[in-house]
C-alpha cells in the first residue's frame, strides 16, 4: 500500500475564492486521481493527474474550474476555483501502487463554501 | 458507460446476524471489482477485491464472489459485529489498468446493534 497525506484536512471558504489542496505520497506511484464526495453521496472521479502533462478530466469537470498539477511522481495539487456553495464536498486523492490494479485513498479534504 | 448499483441503506442488523449487501454492475469490458469501507470519522479503505470471473475476495471475515453471469459482486459476512458499522461502497474499474479511475456505487450504510 502507500501512505497518503492531504493538506488541508478541512477548510471553510468564501464564495468566489479558490483553494488548493495538496496530496503527498510516501513512494513513487504511476497513477494519481482526484475524486469528489458530495454530502451523503458516493465518490465521483474528477480527473486523472498525469505526471508531466495535462490532467485528464471526466465528463462534467473542466480544467478552468479544477486545475490540477503533478510535478513529480509523489505529489499533486487540485485547485477548486471561483468556489460556490455547490462545491462543498470532501475531495479525495487516490493512488495506484505499481500496477496492482488497486487504488488507495488519502484522508480527504472537507471543504465548506459559504 | 460503466455503472454500479448497490442496495440502499441504512441496513440495520443485530450483532452476529448474517450480512448480505447486494451489488450489481454494468461495464463494457471485463472489470475488476472492489469493496471499500468507510468507518465513522475515517478515510476510505480497501476491504477486498476480485479481478476476474469466479474469483473470491475475502478480508476480515467478509467475502464477495465475482459473478460474471449475473454481473454481481455481493458482499457477505457470516456474523457481524458492532465494529462493522460503516458505509460500504462497491466499485469497478475497467480491465487493463491504464488511466481509468473507479466507478462507485452510492454506498450502503450498515448499522450493527448490540
Amino acid at each position: 500500500s502507500a501512505v497518503i497525506s492531504q493538506k488541508p484536512s478541512r477548510d471553510i471558504c468564501q464564495r468566489g475564492t479558490s483553494l488548493t489542496i495538496q496530496c503527498q505520497v510516501d513512494s513513487q506511484v504511476t497513477m494519481m486521481f482526484w475524486y469528489r464526495q458530495q454530502p451523503g453521496q458516493s465518490l465521483t472521479l474528477i480527473a486523472t493527474a498525469n505526471q508531466g502533462s495535462e490532467a485528464t478530466y471526466e465528463s462534467g469537470f473542466v480544467i478552468d474550474k479544477f486545475p490540477i498539477s503533478r510535478p513529480n511522481l509523489t505529489f499533486s495539487t487540485l485547485t477548486v476555483s471561483n468556489m460556490s456553495p455547490e462545491d462543498s464536498s470532501i475531495y479525495l486523492c487516490s493512488v495506484e501502487v505499481r500496477s496492482t490494479d488497486t487504488q488507495y485513498f488519502g484522508p480527504g479534504t472537507r471543504l465548506t463554501v459559504l | 458507460g460503466n455503472s454500479v448499483t448497490q442496495m440502499e441503506g441504512p441496513v440495520t442488523l443485530s450483532e452476529e446476524a448474517f450480512l448480505t449487501i447486494n451489488c450489481t454492475y454494468t461495464a463494457t469490458g471485463y472489470p475488476s471489482l472492489f469493496w471499500y469501507v468507510q468507518y465513522p470519522g475515517e478515510g476510505l479503505q480497501l476491504l477486498l477485491k476480485a479481478t476476474k470471473a469466479d474469483d473470491k475476495g475475502s478480508n476480515k471475515g467478509f467475502e464477495a464472489t465475482y459473478r460474471k453471469e449475473t454481473t454481481s459482486f455481493h458482499l457477505e459476512k457470516g456474523s457481524v459485529q458492532v465494529s462493522d458499522s460503516a458505509v460500504y461502497f462497491c466499485a469497478l474499474r475497467e480491465s487493463g489498468g491504464g488511466a481509468d479511475g473507479l466507478t462507485f456505487g452510492k454506498g450502503t450504510h450498515l448499522i450493527i446493534q448490540p
